[in-house]
């Protein structure tokens, strides 16, 4: 089955710089590849995905790029703010898990003022 | 107002006893989630179901049951038989198994 690997698990950057966490998957089929940020006590809201038929797409400071052949993506974020803090997750999913979210294991991100 | 709807918000039971989540959703989607979710970890899958009246197992069911008699309505019951039932608890639906899924605020449950 998936297995997604998420890097790193701990991040803290100064306010304005970017911030990049990237992802691994290990099935080829899958093909719809969503990032939720995760606020303490609250249940995760989905900030970007993409579909495998692109290979960057972005919104606003958020980005999140595909490799396909490399099975690997990535998320973006730029000019980082204090509200930025929290935990990321990135997930995988294609027809052939049955929409079944396969996520990784997050990313604590810290942004110093 | 549209949304995910999990409660209690926080829940304590004793050890021996079950113990049903509620999770309602009036987004009329038609996928409905459970995830576990630990400190420090990912969230795993426990059940899902793509249509009234059908669930399958995720990676983790055992100790756990679920029902869908109403498209709105998909509760989780943690039976005795789980060996760990302390975790914060989400719910999550969609609109079909590969759309984007929406979670609910959760329900941290405390098990002594």
């Amino acid at each position: 089955g998936e297995n997604v690997e998420q890097h790193p698990s701990t991040l803290s950057v100064q306010e304005g710089d970017s911030a990049v966490i990237k992802c691994t998957y290990s099935d080829s089929a899958s093909n719809y590849f969503p990032w939720y940020k995760q606020e303490l006590g609250k249940g995760p809201q989905l900030i970007i995905d993409i579909r495998s038929n692109v290979g960057e797409k972005k919104d606003q400071r958020i980005a999140v790029t595909l490799n396909k052949t490399a099975k690997h993506f990535s998320l973006h974020i730029t000019e980082t703010q204090p509200e930025d803090s929290a935990v990321y997750f990135c997930a995988a999913t294609s027809y052939n898990q049955g929409g079944k979210l396969i996520f990784g294991q997050g990313t604590e991100l810290s942004v110093k003022p | 107002d549209g949304g995910i709807t999990q409660s209690p918000k926080y829940l304590f039971r004793k050890e021996g006893q079950n113990v049903t989540l509620s999770c309602e959703q009036n987004l009329n989607h038609d996928a409905m989630y459970w995830y576990r979710q630990d400190p420090g970890q990912g969230l795993r899958l426990i059940y899902y179901s793509q249509i009234v009246n059908d669930f399958q197992k995720g990676d983790i069911a055992e100790g756990y049951s679920v029902s869908r008699e109403k498209k709105e309505s998909f509760p989780l019951t943690v039976t005795s038989a789980q060996k760990n039932p302390t975790a914060f608890y989400l719910c999550a639906s969609s609109i079909q198994g590969l759309d984007e899924q929406y979670f609910g605020p959760g329900t941290r449950l405390t098990v002594t």
